[in-house]
């Protein structure tokens, strides 16, 4: 039974730039969530897609957009990239019916020079 | 708003000794509470969480963390460390009555074990 994934594993952009990260949750899941986790911080709640639409949003600016597919796996998008959004991006999967535990998968470091 | 905090930024213990790690949260009914550890470089991976029921919560790795509710903490305990434990460990708090929460974490307490 595969966990989370997440790619790519690492990246590198320059400010203004814009980038995708994508996650494939765990097997059964339908809910996917995104954090942020910045250096020497705990994460944060960046948003969370369940059914294709965007459920909840933590206060992140509109640069942060996402997208969920039928397939459930779901992508992170963010435009205009600063050097403030270099962290490791994370990707957690539940199913909404249920109070399951949300799994998280390794990860996507950002770096933006 | 529901807000963790960990007083601890840093924690030093010898491989053997006894560990406990805290975790205070605001939350306005009763919260779900979890323990996450993360290594180096890796993702999150849960520890224990708390629901409803029974208090004391035992989890993997021979951890268990008690609920007190008067005192609005969630500390997690494990009653003889190996070096294998150094890593960093996350309390978080999700939204209770149903499924589809969000967490909210504190900014970790990283443990180093001394052989």
């Amino acid at each position: 039974d595969a966990g989370v994934t997440q790619s790519p594993t690492h990246l590198i952009k320059t400010r203004g730039q814009q980038v995708t990260l994508r996650c494939s949750p765990k097997s059964g899941h339908d809910t996917v969530s995104w954090y942020q986790q910045a250096l020497g911080q705990g994460p944060q709640f960046i948003f969370q897609y369940y059914e294709e639409e965007e459920r909840q949003r933590g206060n992140f600016p509109d640069r942060f957009s996402g997208h969920q597919f039928p397939n459930y796996s779901s992508e992170l998008n963010v435009n205009a990239l600063l050097l403030g959004d270099s962290a490791l991006y994370l990707c957690a999967s539940s199913l909404l019916v249920t109070t399951d535990t949300q799994y998280f998968g390794p990860g996507t470091r950002l770096t933006v020079l | 708003a529901q807000s963790v905090t960990q007083p601890d930024i840093h924690i030093t213990v010898s491989e053997g000794a006894s560990l406990e790690l805290r975790c205070n949260y605001s939350y306005g009914a009763t919260p779900y509470l979890f323990w996450y550890v993360q290594s180096p470089g890796q993702g999150l991976q849960l520890l224990l969480k708390y629901f409803s029921g029974d208090t004391l919560v035992q989890g993997i790795k021979g951890f268990e963390a008690e609920f007190k509710r008067s005192q609005s903490s969630f500390n997690l305990r494990k009653p003889s460390v190996h070096w294998s434990d150094a890593a960093e460990y996350f309390c978080a708090v999700g939204r209770s009555g149903g499924s589809n929460y969000k967490l909210t974490f504190g900014k970790g307490t990283l443990l180093t074990v001394n052989p």
